[in-house]
């Protein structure tokens, strides 16, 4: 959905070094997500926030941070990066409601050596 | 804890059959169950979404999927497959009774080819 972005695209990095993925919407919801995706595992939430204020943990948070800097921008970072974190990444988004779907970013490939 | 399971890692279908892609559920209340199909280096795109009444459920590009309560189930169909629908397909659902999370569970997806 092209008014979810995610920065960078791609990206390499050693082992130990801190990460930081952003992503950026233009739909004004409120609700947004970060997931990972590996191969034959499906889509594991990692962090997800209701509004600017409010900001959980998901299923596999530990070794991850994220920061919601507007209700526009919420990003996620990688303290200090180690190989098994290698996986795509996805941002999402959602108006208020449990019953809304969710529009997702194009997604960040992150290798991390 | 709710679940969802895609039995199928791959279907595959000749264009212009018939496609199912299955779904099954484990909810403690009532679920809202969604798919969503992922196109190579995309991300997710929504498809279509039971949230409650009539159990046939329309959604994008001709799919549409039947809620059963009975067999916990939320199947993919589609009447004609075209080559373009090849993709990953995923299932999700939320338990709407509190006792799971109010997140999104996925299913780990079926790769639907779609063969000329």
């Amino acid at each position: 959905d092209a008014d979810v972005t995610q920065t960078p695209r791609n990206r390499i990095t050693k082992t130990g070094k801190r990460i930081m993925l952003e992503c950026s919407q233009t739909k004004g919801h409120d609700r947004m997500y970060w997931y990972r995706q590996d191969p034959g595992l499906g889509l594991q939430l990692i962090y997800y926030s209701f509004d600017v204020k409010d900001i959980n943990k998901g299923e596999i948070s530990d070794g991850y941070s994220v920061s919601r800097q507007a209700q526009a921008k919420f990003s996620l970072s990688l303290e200090s990066a180690i190989p098994n974190q290698t996986a795509l990444y996805f941002c999402a988004t959602s108006e208020a409601g449990d019953y809304n779907e969710q529009f997702f970013g194009p997604g960040t490939r992150l290798t991390v050596l | 804890a709710q679940s969802v399971a895609q039995p199928e890692d791959q279907v595959n279908v000749a264009e212009g059959n018939p496609l199912t892609v299955k779904c099954t559920y484990s909810v403690s209340g009532n679920p809202y169950l969604f798919w969503y199909v992922q196109y190579p280096n995309r991300g997710l795109q929504f498809l279509l979404k039971y949230i409650t009444g009539d159990n046939l459920v329309k959604g994008s590009y001709g799919f549409e999927a039947e809620f059963n309560k009975s067999q916990t189930s939320f199947h993919l169909k589609k009447p004609s497959a075209l080559v373009s629908d090849s993709a990953l397909y995923f299932c999700a659902v939320r338990d709407t009774s509190g006792a799971g999370s109010y997140q999104l569970t996925f299913g780990k997806g079926t790769k639907l080819s779609v063969i000329p």
